[in-house]
């Protein structure tokens, strides 16, 4: 078990530009989340999955952001004509759906900076 | 909605302090309540959880006792260390655990030696 990974780890682009992130959840984990997490914040929510069913999608998730998780496993965050706005960490977890106050595994986030 | 607020840090000790971090909820029906840790450079981790009233969690010498009579979730240590140093955040999720977390905007602790 090697944890949630992301990828990539920091990204710098200008504004306009399409940028896209990835994350590889734990194994056999069949929910995952991405959340959003500004500077001082608390981590929000945007969307998450379950296998690859996308269940819920936040407000913040504009029609700029979209989501995928094909074959249930790793998921990819597309933010499309970024804005300066966008630039935050971008944070990604898995939980393994099971009942009970299950835990939720982060991974170490995708800092994106638009220019 | 669901929300989460939590005492505003930074927090600043002295080593073998005695630590309180507040934090109350609103939620609709029986949340599971965590509080989760993020040291310097690190991601996010979980260090303890409660998932019905009465419950403590407790992890690495640090407590919390969910009261639903007063929607709270407060962090305790009785003796805090320099290494213990870092933000920490209350969440809250259903009772299963499974539905996105709503995070505090977390709490800096700095423990000076």
């Amino acid at each position: 078990d090697t944890g949630v990974s992301q990828d990539p780890r920091h990204k710098i682009t200008k504004r306009g530009q399409n940028v896209t992130f990835r994350c590889d959840p734990i194994s056999e984990h069949n929910r995952l989340y991405w959340y959003r997490q500004t500077l001082g914040q608390g981590p929000e929510f945007l969307t998450y999955f379950q296998n690859e069913a996308q269940l819920e999608k936040s407000r913040l998730l504009s029609d700029r952001f979209s989501a995928e998780r094909p074959k249930g496993s790793f998921s990819t965050l597309e933010i499309q004509r970024t804005e300066q706005g966008d630039s935050a960490m971008y944070l990604c977890a898995s939980s393994s759906g099971l009942a009970g106050g299950n835990e939720q595994f982060f991974g170490p986030g995708t800092r994106l900076t638009v220019l | 909605g669901n929300s989460v607020t939590q005492m505003e840090g930074p927090v600043t000790l002295s080593e073998e302090a005695f630590l309180t971090i507040n934090c109350t909820y609103t939620a609709t029906g029986y949340p599971s309540l965590f509080w989760y840790v993020q040291y310097p450079g690190e991601g996010l981790q979980l260090l303890l959880k409660a998932t019905k009233a009465d419950d403590k969690g407790s992890n690495k010498g640090f407590e919390a006792t969910y009261r639903k009579e007063t929607t709270s979730f407060h962090l305790e240590k009785g003796s805090v260390q320099v290494s213990d140093s870092a933000v920490y955040f209350c969440a809250l999720s259903d009772r299963s655990g499974n539905t996105p977390l709503v995070f505090g905007k977390g709490t800096r602790l700095s423990v000076i030696a």
